[in-house]
């Protein structure tokens, strides 16, 4: 199955400090997926993506699909508490892999 | 609607032993996942149903996993001669097919501890 390798493994960020998650594999995705689980949850989908340059925005999150459709990234501005968790992002044309995640720490 | 359910919640088995989980995943959607997921780790992939088919499992399963969707509806996940190995958090997932992924739906999970 297709592998995508999420960097960094941990960020911690004082409240209102940005935050980066990035989402690589070596072949072309065609589809990529990003998901939140909150400690102690489950993985909630937030969003597709699967255009090449693609790029969409939630509010303060911001993901984008990369032009080769190789790499994928979440960007999360002014940061709150409640943004806490891992965030991983996922691909398949069938099946759905998923990244090892970026867990995200925000210090009040 | 409920979304997914899982059950059971929480499993502790004696090393040895078979277990089996039920996933009932929302009613229109004809994809159904497992998952399995350690501390720290991200989901790992197991195994996919198209209705009733099995379309794809993992290598990484051995073959004391076996996976059924008799029905096209709930699925079942039974892990023979459970090993220490095998303690984790067992997910499942379901969305609308086939022509091509969308939202993943989550259940709450199972999580299994082996003694």
């Amino acid at each position: 199955g297709q592998q995508v390798m999420q960097i960094p493994q941990y960020q911690h960020v004082q409240e209102g400090e940005d935050f980066t998650t990035y989402c690589n594999s070596s072949t072309t995705l065609s589809n990529i997926q990003w998901y939140k689980q909150r400690p102690g949850g489950h993985p909630v989908f937030l969003i597709q993506l699967v255009k090449s340059g693609e790029v969409k925005k939630q509010k303060r999150l911001t993901f984008q699909f990369g032009e080769a459709k190789k790499n994928s990234s979440l960007h999360i501005t002014a940061t709150q508490t409640t943004d806490v968790g891992t965030y991983f992002c996922a691909t398949g044309a069938n099946n759905l892999f998923f990244g090892t995640g970026t867990r995200l720490t925000v210090i009040p | 609607d409920t979304g997914v359910s899982q059950d059971p919640r929480h499993k502790i088995t004696k090393r040895g032993q078979n277990v089996t989980f039920r996933c009932d995943p929302i009613s229109e959607h004809n994809r159904l996942y497992w998952y399995r997921q350690t501390l720290g780790q991200g989901p790992e992939f197991l195994t996919y149903f198209q209705n009733e088919a099995q379309l794809e499992k993992s290598r990484l399963l051995s073959d004391r996993f076996s996976a059924e969707r008799p029905k096209g509806s709930f699925s079942t996940l039974e892990i023979q001669r459970t090993e220490q190995g095998d303690s984790a958090m067992y997910l499942c997932a379901s969305s609308l097919g086939p022509a091509k992924n969308t939202e993943a739906f989550f259940g709450q999970g199972t999580r299994l501890t082996v003694v």
